[in-house]
């Protein structure tokens, strides 16, 4: 079966680092995304990993293991701006290369 | 560069009603996806137009909801008969045909209520 997993929520406080972790097991494996949502709207791409190891993007880094099926999402300096839904995804490979998504980590940002 | 919109922001029918929503993807993206977020649950899969065929249908939940996209360009998915169980967010996300690295654009979605 098709299964990923992240925490449920998470607080952090302004100005810190926050590290959000997925873990993954899927029949197919074509590269996993990440995903920023505010609530009631759009998510909006981050970052993308298929190989293994880390990739910087501004305040945002994502980390990729594929033989652990393990990725995490390292948000630094944080801001208030940066409270919203964090989502995981797999892109499975196949014919379509539809993404598989988690069920998402609710981050709340205190001053 | 217009992002992908979609059509209504909400809507509210009653169960056994029919209800049509609309994807505008981003001009020249040749992937279309649509997703649905049912309350509490992961964005899941519904299906995949390449152009105007589709490409994978696996998610769509049974055949009270139809999809097309004719002439490659919008598509639609009409749900007939709602049912109450049919509730939640649907986004429409569109991409580049080929590269794998190329991510889902995704639309604001639509919340549907059927009651």
């Amino acid at each position: 079966g098709q299964n990923i997993d992240q925490p449920t929520e998470m607080t952090a406080t302004e100005g810190a680092i926050v590290q959000i972790n997925c873990t993954y097991q899927t029949s197919g494996f074509n590269g996993l995304f990440w995903y920023q949502q505010h609530a009631g709207e759009a998510p909006t791409f981050l970052s993308y990993n298929v190989l293994d190891g880390l990739e910087e993007k501004g305040r945002f880094s994502s980390f990729l293991s594929r033989s652990k099926g393990y990725s995490y999402l390292l948000l630094k300096e944080l801001q208030m701006k940066d409270s919203a839904s964090y989502l995981c995804a797999v892109r499975n490979g196949g014919a379509t290369n539809k993404l598989i998504f988690g069920t998402g980590t609710l981050l709340a940002v205190q001053p | 560069e217009a992002g992908v919109t979609q059509f209504p922001s909400h809507s509210v029918i009653e169960k056994g009603q029919t209800v049509t929503l609309r994807c505008d993807p981003i001009s020249g993206h040749d992937n279309l996806y649509w997703y649905r977020r049912v309350m509490g649950k992961e964005i899941k899969f519904l299906l995949h137009f390449v152009k105007e065929s589709k490409q994978d249908e696996s998610g769509m939940p049974n055949n009270r909801f139809l999809a097309e996209r004719t002439g490659g360009t919008y598509s639609t998915l009409k749900v007939q008969p709602a049912e109450l169980e049919d509730s939640g967010v649907y986004f429409c996300a569109s991409s580049l045909l080929g590269p794998l690295n190329s991510p889902l654009h995704f639309g604001n979605g639509t919340r549907l209520t059927v009651t």
